[in-house]
């Protein structure tokens, strides 16, 4: 079975700026969750996404958007990229049904902002 | 208010000696608390969960953790620990008092040494 993919690897930008961000759930999941792993600051929560429906977001601005399509892949948009933005993303898809809700995460998108 | 502690940043311990990853939670209920190791260059792998039922949970790799409600607790341990075990591990805990929202830990280095 194949796990959680993200696209692309890496990603360079300059400052102001837009990147996408693309995640692929393990197949069957209907969750699908954003992370923001900047160096020494441990994962912080970005969004989640279930169904399709935007279910709750962290404590980052407005300009960190996404969205769920039908098949429940995932986007994250971040726009006016700042200097600050750089760090690891990572996505993670969950079951959500019975005792299953631990995350599988996938790599990872490495974004630097130039 | 921080969800989820990890006291300690860096664990050292030597190949063969029991391992303990420390871990606190303070959200209120019955949560649902998590484990997870991220090695070099990699996303973060799942390693075990506690849901309900038995205190002391089995997980991958050899790995277990018991949950102490009195403590607010959820060590990680490993009766017999491997250099391959190095790595970072993140403790998490899902808060269903904040529209289900995942909190991780910091992140503990654990570096076994030969």
């Amino acid at each position: 079975e194949a796990g959680v993919t993200q696209s692309p690897t890496h990603l360079i930008k300059t400052r102001g700026q837009q990147a996408t961000l693309r995640c692929s759930p393990i197949s069957g999941h209907t969750s699908v969750y954003w992370y923001q792993q900047a160096l020494g600051l441990g994962l912080q929560f970005l969004l989640w996404y279930d169904e399709g429906e935007e279910r709750n977001r962290g404590n980052f601005p407005p300009r960190f958007s996404g969205r769920q399509f039908p098949n429940y892949s995932s986007e994250l948009n971040v726009n006016a990229l700042e200097l600050e933005d750089s760090a690891l993303y990572l996505c993670a898809s969950s079951l959500e049904q019975g005792a299953n809700y631990e995350q599988y995460f996938g790599p990872g998108t490495r974004l630097t902002v130039t | 208010a921080q969800s989820v502690a990890q006291p300690e940043d860096q664990v050292n311990v030597a190949e063969g000696n029991p391992l303990t990853v420390k871990c606190t939670y303070s959200v209120s209920g019955n949560p649902y608390l998590f484990w997870y190791v991220q090695y070099p260059n990699r996303g973060l792998q799942f390693l075990l969960k506690y849901i309900t039922g038995d205190n002391l949970v089995k997980g991958s790799y050899g790995f277990e953790a018991e949950f102490n409600k009195s403590q607010t607790s959820f060590h990680l341990k490993k009766p017999s620990a491997l250099v391959s075990d190095s790595a970072l591990y993140f403790c998490a805990v899902r808060d269903w008092n904040t529209g289900n929202q995942f909190y991780f830990g910091t992140g503990t280095s654990l570096t076994v040494i030969p």
